[in-house]
């Protein structure tokens, strides 16, 4: 069965910092991958979409690569900063979440 | 700015327990979603409506839950008898199939705690 994960429960980083975080998945070929970020208490907000004929999208601090060889996709934020606090979800086309990796910036 | 609205905030019941959640999606968007978020982890899609058609329930535990659209416009998703392990946030969420991005446009969650 297909399988969606991403790197890790947890990540810290320091402020001004780029921040990757790593989704993978397994026994599937997404036309596209989606991010999210989550805040505490609140439903996921739409961030970025990555379809598979793209490398590489860009939004203001943000950037996502599609490597569908490795069935990876990386997303970075740049300088980041503390209120990039939040937890981050990867997503496949068909609606299948990953756990979400929680990102802590410090000043 | 257009949200998805959803009620009630917080429910807490007993097991054995009816509940019911309410959500309306934004105006004209008309894929319609419920997703079940255990702490720590994603959300699980439960059931995806188009109008007022079910697409996916292949997650749904159709022998306590079971969701309607009936006008294509609002939903709802019922539990009974209510477990202990559904204690968990409910999420609704929409989408447009004109958009381009596919996003799914989410609600802020109905918080259920079964005793």
């Amino acid at each position: 069965s297909q399988k969606i994960e991403q790197n890790s429960e947890a990540l810290n980083i320091q402020e001004g910092k780029t921040a990757t975080l790593t989704c993978n998945y397994t026994n599937y070929s997404p036309a596209y991958l989606q991010w999210y970020r989550q805040d505490p208490g609140r439903g996921p907000v739409f961030l970025l979409l990555i379809r598979e004929n793209e490398k590489e999208k860009r939004k203001e601090r943000l950037k996502v690569t599609f490597d569908t060889t490795l069935k990876q996709s990386l997303f970075h934020i740049t300088a980041s900063q503390p209120a990039d606090s939040a937890t981050y979800l990867c997503a496949l086309e068909d609606m299948r979440f990953g756990a979400g990796t929680r990102l802590t910036v410090k000043p | 700015e257009a949200e998805v609205a959803q009620s009630p905030r917080y429910k807490i019941t007993e097991k054995s327990q009816a509940v019911a959640f309410w959500c309306d999606p934004i105006s004209g968007h008309a894929t319609l979603y419920w997703y079940r978020q255990i702490l720590g982890q994603g959300p699980e899609l439960l059931v995806q409506f188009q109008d007022e058609s079910v697409v996916d329930d292949s997650q749904l535990p159709k022998d306590r839950f079971s969701a309607e659209r009936l006008k294509g416009v609002d939903s709802t998703l019922k539990i009974q008898p209510a477990e202990l392990g559904d204690s968990a946030m409910y999420l609704c969420a929409s989408s447009s199939l004109a958009g381009v991005n596919n996003e799914q446009f989410f609600g802020p969650g109905t918080r259920l705690t079964v005793l």
